[in-house]
């Protein structure tokens, strides 16, 4: 079956500007997380919803971040005003459910985000 | 969350078996040991995550000794398809939804 999809994958933006990332879970999956990885350094949770709501947001750098999942499946990642220390690969990740002794998380291949 | 310490980086011959070792000297009761694989390019993909004692699958082995503070990935007859980063977590499984990675081992395999 399909894996998780992100769109685009690649992004390149001019400082002040705003962006949205798209990803697409493994159908069925109810819980969503985003990460952003830095070169050289391992992913860095940012968000994670179960259904349409973010459970934990507790990663967001700052208020300029925003994610949603209106329908509990597609989510977006927004970033306002971006900065350049944004420049990252934007990962998305699904998994069946959270609250489990096995929670394997499906990652999709990112979207890396240039700020100019 | 356990903190987790493992080598920066790791060359191997191709045929070899490799063994990375991780430290998680402070591990909680509940916590469960992770790890996960990254390709250039790609996200990262679950390879086998253990408790206690060891488990095995098609891709790896996971050793964890009585103490759990220590876990060890074996890799067997690794191949140039191997050379990726290796990430180890030690964290709750139940409920444990915010994987922290930490910086991983980049394998590098030469033929």
């Amino acid at each position: 079956g399909a894996g998780v999809s992100q769109t685009p994958s690649n992004k390149v933006t001019e400082k002040g500007k705003y962006v949205e990332l798209r990803c697409d879970p493994i159908s069925g999956h109810t819980a969503l997380y985003w990460y952003r990885q830095s070169l050289g350094q391992g992913p860095e949770f940012l968000i994670y919803f179960q259904g349409t709501g973010a459970a934990d947001d507790s990663g967001l750098p700052n208020d300029r971040f925003f994610a949603v999942r209106p329908e509990g499946s597609v989510s977006t990642l927004k970033i306002q005003r971006t900065e350049r220390g944004d420049s990252a690969v934007y990962l998305c990740a699904s998994s069946l459910r959270a609250s489990s002794s096995y929670n394997e998380q499906f990652f999709g291949p990112g979207t890396r985000l240039t700020v100019l | 969350l356990a903190k987790t310490t493992q080598p920066i980086s790791m060359d191997s011959y191709e045929g070899q078996e490799v063994n990375i070792t991780c430290s998680h000297n402070n591990i909680a009761t509940n916590d469960y040991i992770t790890w996960y694989q990254q390709f250039p390019s790609q996200g990262p993909r679950f390879i086998i995550q253990g408790y206690k004692t060891k488990v095995t699958n098609e891709v790896a082995s996971l050793f964890i000794p009585a103490d759990r503070k220590s876990s060890t990935l074996s890799l067997p007859r690794v191949s140039l398809s191997d050379t990726a980063v290796y990430y180890c977590l030690a964290g709750t499984g139940a409920g444990s939804y915010q994987l922290t990675f930490g910086k991983g081992t980049k394998l590098s395999v030469i033929p």
